[in-house]
C-alpha cells in the first residue's frame, strides 16, 4: 500500500470514446503528478499539479486533460484517442514540488485504444 | 536534459546470487530513487538516496553524487525480486521532474 490508489486498473476504449483516470493520495502532499509508461519506453512525465495548480505540462496534445480539483485528488480526461495512446498511467504524489523530493506512485491504469 | 543510463540492460540470476545495478547520470542531481516495478506493472519506491548509502533488508543502495552514480545491490536473490529496476533522478534544473533510466530487466530463476 504506497498511499495513492489508482483507478480503474485496466480500461479499454475505443478512439471515440470519453472517459476518466483517477488518482487519490492519501499522505497528505501538495504535489500530483501523471505520468505514462509506453512499451520499451523510459517514463515520462505528462502533467505537474502543485495545490491544484498546473505548474507543467509536458507537451502533452489536448486529446489528455488533466483535472485536479483538490490536493488529495487528480484525474487525467480522454477523449478521441489514438491507438499510440496505449499505455501504463501512473499517478505519483509528494511532499511539495522540487527536485529534491521522493515521488509515491499509484499502482497505474494499464489503458488500451481499441 | 540530463541523462541517465543503466547497466546492464537484463540480468538473469540464480536464486541465491547477489547482483549489483548500475546508474549514470550526466548532471548533478539532488534527487535519486530506485524502483522495483513488478510483472503487474506496480513501481515500487525502493529507496531515496540523493547521496551516501541506505540499507533495507537484502536490498542496499550508495549514490556517489560527485561521480554522477548509483549502485542497487541486491543479495541473496528471491524469485519475488524478478522485474525491472528503474533509476530515477530529479535536479535543480527543474522544479519536479523524474528523469527515468530505461531499467535493468531482472529474471531470478529457481
Amino acid at each position: 500500500e504506497t498511499g495513492v490508489t489508482q483507478t480503474p486498473r485496466h480500461l479499454v476504449m475505443g478512439m471515440t470514446n470519453k472517459k476518466s483516470l483517477k488518482c487519490e493520495q492519501h499522505l497528505g502532499h501538495n504535489a500530483m503528478y501523471w505520468y505514462k509508461q509506453s512499451a520499451k519506453k523510459p517514463l515520462e512525465l505528462m502533467f505537474v499539479y502543485s495545490l491544484e495548480e498546473r505548474v507543467e505540462n509536458n507537451s502533452v496534445p489536448s486529446r489528455f486533460s488533466p483535472e485536479c480539483p483538490n490536493s488529495s485528488h487528480l484525474f487525467l480526461h480522454l477523449h478521441t484517442l489514438q491507438p499510440e495512446d496505449s499505455a501504463l498511467y501512473l499517478c505519483a504524489s509528494s511532499h511539495v514540488i522540487g527536485g529534491n523530493q521522493p515521488q509515491h506512485f499509484g499502482d497505474g491504469t494499464r489503458l488500451s485504444i481499441l | 536534459g540530463i541523462q541517465v543510463e543503466q547497466s546492464p540492460p537484463d540480468l538473469i540470476l540464480q536464486e541465491g546470487a547477489n547482483s549489483t545495478l548500475r546508474c549514470n547520470f550526466s548532471d548533478s542531481v539532488n534527487n535519486l530513487q530506485w524502483f522495483h516495478q513488478n510483472p503487474w506493472g506496480q513501481l515500487i519506491n525502493l529507496f531515496y538516496i540523493p547521496s551516501g548509502t541506505k540499507q533495507n533488508g537484502r536490498l542496499s543502495a550508495t549514490t556517489v553524487a560527485t561521480e554522477r552514480y548509483s549502485l542497487l545491490y541486491i543479495s541473496s536473490s528471491q524469485t519475488t525480486d524478478s522485474g525491472v529496476y528503474f533509476c530515477a533522478v530529479g535536479y535543480a534544473g527543474t522544479a519536479s521532474k523524474l528523469t527515468f533510466g530505461t531499467g535493468t530487466r531482472l529474471q531470478v530463476t529457481l
